[in-house]
């Protein structure tokens, strides 16, 4: 199946500071999400992309569809305590043969020290 | 409250003994999922729906099982469970026909000895 490199893994900051994450593909997407995951719950949609180039806002968080349709990267700016968190990106491509899914990222791991 | 559920949310179990965790969505979405989350592995589709009596096998579909006999209703299936199903799993819907911007319900815990 299709593959999704999220990086980086982890990432351990301090807060305030801004964040930086991205995945890219061996394939063409035509849909990138971000997720964001709490410990215990599950998923939860951040920000959807449906267009090459589409740069998407949602408070603090900013996140882009790469022009080539491989990558996407996401931003959170002045982080805060409650961002802590395990970010996935997703990519979905429609074909419409019936046979289409979500290929999720490994997730970024995020961690905010005090 | 639009949502996505599942129960039951921690489940131990042993090997070989059937068991059923159910998914239910009040969004009238069309297509819905499951998935598997393992540590270092991510997020595995386990299998999907894109509606009514129409099901089909993700990436990881040995040893599961699952039915669409109403729109709002996926359960899946574990007709003999083994400890390697031991995992984290999510049920997930999305309005649209394809995944698309799939709703996640809260995930079950599953433990089989």
């Amino acid at each position: 199946g299709q593959q999704l490199n999220q990086s980086p893994q982890s990432m351990f900051i301090q807060e305030g500071e801004d964040v930086s994450m991205n995945c890219t593909s061996s394939s063409i997407f035509n849909t990138w999400l971000w997720y964001k995951q709490d410990p215990g719950e599950g998923p939860v949609l951040l920000i959807a992309l449906y267009k090459a180039g589409e740069l998407t806002s949602n408070g603090r968080l900013t996140a882009q569809f790469g022009i080539t349709r491989k990558d996407s990267f996401l931003n959170i700016s002045a982080s805060i305590p409650s961002d802590v968190g395990i970010y996935f990106c997703a990519g979905f491509m429609y074909s419409g043969g019936g046979a289409d899914g979500l290929t999720f990222g490994k997730g970024t791991h995020l961690i905010i020290q005090p | 409250e639009a949502q996505v559920t599942q129960n039951p949310r921690y489940l131990i179990t042993v090997t070989g003994k059937k068991l059923t965790v159910t998914c239910s969505q009040n969004m009238n979405h069309e297509y819905m999922s499951w998935y598997r989350q393992d540590p270092g592995l991510g997020l595995r589709q386990i299998y999907y729906s894109m509606n009514v009596e129409v099901t089909d096998k993700g990436d990881v579909p040995e040893g599961y099982k699952v039915s669409r006999k109403e729109k709002r209703n996926f359960p899946l299936i574990l007709e003999s469970p083994s400890p390697n199903q031991t995992s984290l799993y999510f049920c997930a819907s999305s309005p649209g026909q394809g995944a698309g911007e799939q709703f996640f319900g809260p995930g079950t815990r599953l433990t089989v000895l």
